[in-house]
């Protein structure tokens, strides 16, 4: 997990609000992604962003939204819209794209 | 999209046996690599393969990658308890996109 830092570990909202993640990273890196996950399932990926100030949505981008103001951040809000949030989500970044990703410990989002 | 998909689902084997899992996928690849995910954890790169490679080692990994079959194999030498984790590949299909395609996963469970 060194070198990115997502919080908080564990979140629980009621349906109906907006949250945000945070997905921190000081590994200089350009590319950073956001993927969800659900139990026993693999990764899916929500938006990704090759350079700062720009991002694209990824296969399941509907009820998300993200920023990349800042090299080193790549928020993540989870909207009210997003009909099943409840998940573990995880951020990562890479150093050029198709190169190896680094991935955060995971914000596992609970909503009731 | 989930372009790999991981064979078995499930493995659960003795300490000091050998563990293989297979992935297949359906398109063409640049590379493909290889992560470990400990329970409610975040995922780390185990191995890159490219497309012109063969097979590649790493420690008591090894990988090997058939195009023409579109599969790949990570064989896990003399197993240990602490192996025990769900692994995933991950496939890039290069272009512009520079995005990873996960698999579903294997569990794997080393019994001391």
């Amino acid at each position: 997990d060194g070198g990115i830092t997502q919080s908080p570990k564990y979140l629980f909202r009621k349906e109906g609000q907006n949250v945000t993640l945070s997905c921190e990273q000081n590994l200089n890196h350009d590319a950073m992604y956001w993927y969800r996950q659900d139990p026993g399932q693999g990764l899916r990926l929500i938006y990704y962003s090759q350079i700062v100030n720009d991002f694209q949505k990824g296969d399941i981008a509907e009820g998300y939204s993200v920023s990349r103001e800042k090299k080193e951040s790549f928020p993540l809000t989870v909207t009210s819209a997003q009909k099943n949030p409840t998940a573990f989500y995880l951020c990562a970044s890479s150093n050029g794209g198709s190169l190896e990703q680094y991935f955060g410990p995971g914000t596992r989002l609970t909503v009731t | 999209s989930q372009q790999g998909e991981e064979d078995p689902q499930a493995l659960s084997i003795q300490e000091g046996e050998n563990a293989t899992m297979n992935c297949s996928y359906k398109t063409s690849i640049n590379n493909l690599q290889w992560y470990r995910q400990n329970s409610g954890r975040g995922l780390v790169h185990l191995i890159l393969i490219r497309s012109n490679e063969r097979e590649k080692h790493s420690g008591r990994l090894r990988v090997t990658l058939d195009t023409s079959k579109k599969s790949s194999s990570l064989l896990i030498t003399a197993s240990r308890a602490a192996d025990t984790a769900s692994y995933f590949c991950a496939t890039d299909q290069g272009g512009a996109t520079n995005k990873l395609i996960f698999g579903t996963g294997t569990l794997l469970a080393v019994q001391p």
